[in-house]
């Protein structure tokens, strides 16, 4: 069955380090797509990137970077010179065939960024 | 701002009375999506709608009912309600109906719903 891990439950940074988060999935489709999405402490989910499984190029996107390897089914998620603003909770989500194309996600990682 | 909306923001109400909340999609999509976000529970899929039909159930409890009108907005109405309803209740859109797994769902603010 599909399964998304994002084992990190909180991370705490300062300001200026760069992070990591961490999102592992499971699934026997040979066609997917990955997702993150995060959530500021005002509550709303912001969309960030969307990959698909025939795509292992990584993306750059400012201070934010994803790293997608399908060898270790992992899509991490690395923001470079963090800012407060960047304090959130991050979800990683898998949509394929089998979950009816539906988004399966994973528990979130909460990252703190303190200045 | 994604450009989906949902009303009520906040919502306070006592066990046992019926709510309902209300979302209107992105200008162009056609798919409506509700989730549930509880502490315990996590982020939950409900139910989608696509052009007015029902097209994908989840976790949906039998006293949880949705519509999506001709307009293409979206009630979910809550009835019977416990403590346990308590939640961030999500809308999100896409443009197709998403079969094909390349659509990106865009979502609302959420409605905080507090059940005393």
């Amino acid at each position: 069955a599909q399964k998304v891990t994002q084992a990190q439950t909180e991370i705490s940074v300062v300001e200026k380090e760069d992070v990591t988060l961490d999102c592992v999935y499971e699934t026997r489709d040979t066609t997917y797509y990955l997702f993150w999405y995060k959530q500021p402490p005002s509550g709303e989910l912001v969309f960030l990137i969307r990959r698909n499984s025939f795509d292992e190029q990584n993306e750059i996107s400012g201070r934010y970077s994803w790293n997608f390897q399908k060898s270790t089914s992992s899509f991490n998620f690395t923001i470079t010179a963090s800012q407060v603003v960047d304090s959130a909770v991050y979800f990683c989500a898998l949509r394929d065939m089998d979950s009816n194309y539906q988004l399966i996600w994973g528990a979130g990682t909460k990252l703190i960024i303190k200045p | 701002d994604s450009g989906v909306t949902q009303t009520p923001k906040h919502l306070i109400t006592a066990t046992g009375q019926r709510v309902t909340l209300r979302c209107s999609p992105r200008s162009g999509d056609l798919s409506v999506y509700w989730y549930q976000q509880s502490l315990d529970q996590g982020l939950q899929f409900l139910i989608q709608y696509y052009n007015g039909e029902e097209r994908a159930k989840g976790n949906i409890l039998e006293r949880f009912s949705a519509q999506q009108f001709p307009d293409l907005h979206s009630e979910l109405n809550l009835s019977s309600l416990e403590l346990g309803d308590s939640a961030l209740y999500f809308c999100a859109s896409s443009v197709t109906s998403g079969s094909g797994g390349t659509d990106t769902q865009y979502f609302g603010p959420g409605t905080r719903l507090t059940v005393l």
